[in-house]
């Protein structure tokens, strides 16, 4: 079975600061990996996505994420936050055999002026 | 935006009603969700759909039905609504007709009051 673990419910940022959202994974075979971002009451937005090939992802917005496999993770970066990253980020999983994917439990990122 | 509507947005019932959901897809796509989202608990899969009457049970699925019968509406149906049922409703789809492992894209929501 898969499943996502996200390290820290809350997390504040200056505006300007580096942003790291952590995220780490639970899979018997490789998985496909994905975060997305919502802001409040909207839908989720697909941030980027890594499912083979090149370990180091880029999204939008500036946001990037490495995939590494010993390590079980694929957390979120940006080198600089900004007012406007200030939202819901999710982490998700999926197998390459799979049908379902599985959704971390969310960080609120606030970005502090 | 891949062409998703839910309807109603928001919604207040008393507990022991039926309550549908819809959600609707413009674009014939094949794989459809539905998830609920609630504090602390992230998107929990309640049912899916790939295809035509083809649907199949997510891990929260207890007290939910769903029905697809063309392929650009999957309804979503609480039988007999409880307490425990008020969420965030969100309908998801996978583009194309392309297998299920590839990126969702979701709706608006629909929030949901039981009362």
């Amino acid at each position: 079975a898969q499943s996502v673990t996200q390290l820290g419910s809350h997390v504040s940022v200056s505006e300007g600061a580096l942003v790291l959202l952590r995220c780490n994974y639970s899979s018997s075979v490789p998985p496909y990996l994905f975060w997305y971002v919502q802001y409040p009451n909207q839908g989720l937005q697909l941030l980027l996505k890594y499912t083979t090939g090149a370990t180091l992802v880029k999204g939008i917005n500036g946001f990037e994420a490495e995939f590494k496999k010993s390590e079980t993770s694929f957390h979120l970066t940006k080198p600089s936050a900004h007012m406007s990253d200030a939202a819901e980020y999710f982490c998700a999983v999926i197998t390459n055999t799979g049908n379902q994917f599985y959704f971390g439990t969310g960080t609120s990122l606030t970005v502090i002026p | 935006d891949a062409g998703i509507t839910q309807s109603p947005r928001h919604k207040v019932t008393e507990t022991g009603t039926p309550v549908t959901l819809r959600c609707h897809q413009t674009e014939n796509h094949r794989y459809m969700y539905w998830y609920r989202q609630d504090p602390g608990h992230g998107l929990r899969l309640i049912h899916y759909s790939y295809g035509v009457k083809d649907t199949d049970k997510g891990e929260v699925s207890d007290g939910y039905s769903v029905s697809r019968s063309k392929t650009e509406d999957f309804l979503l149906t609480l039988e007999s609504a409880t307490s425990s049922q008020t969420s965030v409703y969100f309908c998801a789809i996978t583009p194309g007709t392309s297998r299920s492992t590839d990126t969702q894209y979701f709706g608006p929501g629909t929030r949901l009051t039981v009362l």
